[in-house]
C-alpha cells in the first residue's frame, strides 16, 4: 500500500539557516512524490513532484527535494530559510490506483529572526 | 483568476442542518476531488470525480453527497450535520485521473458545527 511519513512535525530554524523536512515513502510502484505547501488558512500549493528522470527536483521558492530510491526518501530542502517560507508542508504520493493523493501529516515549519 | 473557487469560505450552523459546499475550477480539468482537513491537519480524499462520473468514494457517511452538474462543478452537500463534521474541506481539480498529475487546491471552506 501507497504511505508518506514525514519525520518531525514541528521544525525550528532561524532565518538564514537550512531547512530540511524529511519524508520517507512506501510504494508498491514506481513512485510519483509531491511536496505541497499550505500558508495559513489558505490552500495547498504545489512546491515540487517527482515524476520520473532526474532525481534532484527544483521547485518554487528555492526548494528542492532528492528522490533517494536506496533510502525510500523525498527531502525537502533549501539552503537559506526566510520569515516567509514559514507554514505547513506535505508530502503526498498518489494512491495505488494513481486516482487521488495520500497526504502525510504535514510539518509544521517556524522561522524566527 | 481564480483557477480552483470554493464558496463559501466560512460555514457556521447548528447540529443537525443540512448544508452545500460549492466549488468551481476554470482550468479545464477533467478530474475534481473533495479532500478533508481535521483539525490535526491531516488531509484524506472524500471523493473524486472524473468527466462528472464518481472514481473515488471512500469510507464516508452517507450524510455527504458529491454532485457534479459539469466537468468544471463540483458540490458537495451534507445532511444532519455532526460536531465530528467540523473541519476543512479542500476541493481540488487535475487533467486527468493519474498519479502524476499535479492536483489544483481551492481555498478551502471552514465548517464549524455547533
Amino acid at each position: 500500500a501507497q504511505s508518506v511519513t514525514q519525520l518531525g512535525s514541528h521544525v525550528s530554524v532561524s532565518e538564514g539557516a537550512l531547512v530540511l523536512l524529511r519524508c520517507n515513502y512506501s510504494s508498491s510502484v514506481p513512485p510519483y512524490l509531491f511536496w505541497y505547501v499550505q500558508y495559513p488558512n489558505q490552500g495547498l500549493q504545489l512546491l515540487l513532484k517527482y515524476t520520473t528522470g532526474a532525481t534532484l527536483v527544483k521547485g518554487i521558492n528555492g526548494f528542492e527535494a532528492e528522490f533517494k530510491k536506496s533510502e525510500t526518501s523525498f527531502h525537502l530542502t533549501k539552503p537559506s530559510a526566510h520569515m516567509s517560507d514559514a507554514a505547513e508542508y506535505f508530502c503526498a504520493v498518489p494512491n495505488q490506483a494513481g486516482t487521488a493523493l495520500i497526504f502525510g501529516k504535514g510539518t509544521t515549519l517556524s522561522v524566527s529572526s | 483568476d481564480t483557477a480552483v473557487s470554493q464558496t463559501p469560505k466560512y460555514l457556521v450552523t447548528q447540529m443537525g442542518n443540512d448544508k452545500s459546499i460549492k466549488c468551481e475550477q476554470n482550468l479545464g480539468h477533467d478530474t475534481m476531488y473533495w479532500y478533508k482537513q481535521d483539525s490535526k491537519k491531516f488531509l484524506k480524499i472524500m471523493f473524486s470525480y472524473n468527466n462528472k462520473e464518481l472514481i473515488i468514494n471512500e469510507t464516508v457517511p452517507n450524510r455527504f453527497s458529491p454532485k457534479s452538474p459539469d466537468k468544471a462543478h463540483l458540490n458537495l452537500h451534507i445532511n444532519s450535520l455532526e460536531l465530528g463534521d467540523s473541519a476543512v474541506y479542500f476541493c481540488a481539480s487535475s487533467q486527468a485521473p493519474t498519479g502524476q498529475e499535479t492536483q489544483y487546491f481551492g481555498p478551502g471552506t471552514r465548517l464549524l458545527v455547533l
